[in-house]
């Protein structure tokens, strides 16, 4: 059962313009979420995150927007960057507050020059 | 300061043999995650340390998986009898401490291929 759902494995935009990514969950009780960047040959590194006390946060050129009725999450990046051109992963914690974390399948995203 | 190292950074290993992956933490971090990426899935957890003990293996796929940390830092994930779905990338993260809220730092990764 998969928890964390990202359901467009790619997106490709044109540099300057915005990046949307989605991720869907299933789990209510989810009530905190991360989104982490992976360039090849790397670890995943943190982006940012939001509590679902919140329904916005903002760092910098990202912004991740929750909608708690839908359980989606977006991802925007304005404006997009060609340095921006990563794997794109969501999650959210596993039970018993450990840290552990569960993903999604990723999103890779091209921003062209 | 130094960063999440594993090594090795790739192991080609044939069907039924054993393997063992190395995580060297960040100093001083007391929690230890790994995972594994399989193509084109995300991230799955296998298992979490909070200094040398595992107080949650449920991720572990299988008996063939184990793995330990030893002195609070350096931990192994061993595979035995290795079967070609095991196949993956196996990622090691580290936190200052355990919890939701603190932030995971990740390893490059071990691409395991078995044949």
């Amino acid at each position: 059962d998969q928890q964390v759902k990202q359901n467009s494995p790619s997106l490709s935009v044109q540099e300057g313009r915005i990046s949307i990514l989605n991720c869907d969950y299933t789990n209510s009780m989810f009530d905190y979420f991360l989104w982490y960047k992976k360039y090849p040959a790397e670890g995943p590194t943190f982006l940012i995150s939001i509590s679902s006390i919140k329904d916005k946060n903002e760092d910098g050129r990202f912004t991740v927007f929750l909608n708690k009725s839908a359980k989606h999450l977006s991802l925007h990046i304005v404006p997009s960057q060609p340095g921006d051109s990563a794997v794109y992963f969501c999650a959210a914690p596993g039970s018993g507050n450990t840290g552990k974390l569960i993903f999604g399948q990723g999103t890779t995203l091209q921003v062209k020059p | 300061g130094a960063g999440v190292s594993q090594s090795p950074s790739n192991k080609v290993t044939e069907k039924g043999k054993d393997v063992e992956l190395r995580c060297d933490p960040i100093s001083g971090h007391t929690a230890l995650y790994w995972y594994r990426q399989s193509l084109g899935q995300g991230l799955e957890f296998l298992i979490y340390f909070q200094g040398n003990s595992a107080p949650d293996k449920s991720g572990l796929p299988s008996d063939r998986f184990s793995a330990e940390r030893t002195g609070g830092s350096v931990s192994t994930l061993t595979i035995q009898r290795t079967q070609q779905e095991d196949s993956a990338v196996y990622l090691c993260a580290s936190s200052p401490v355990g919890g939701t809220y603190n932030e995971q730092f990740f390893g490059p990764g071990t691409r395991l291929t078995v044949l």
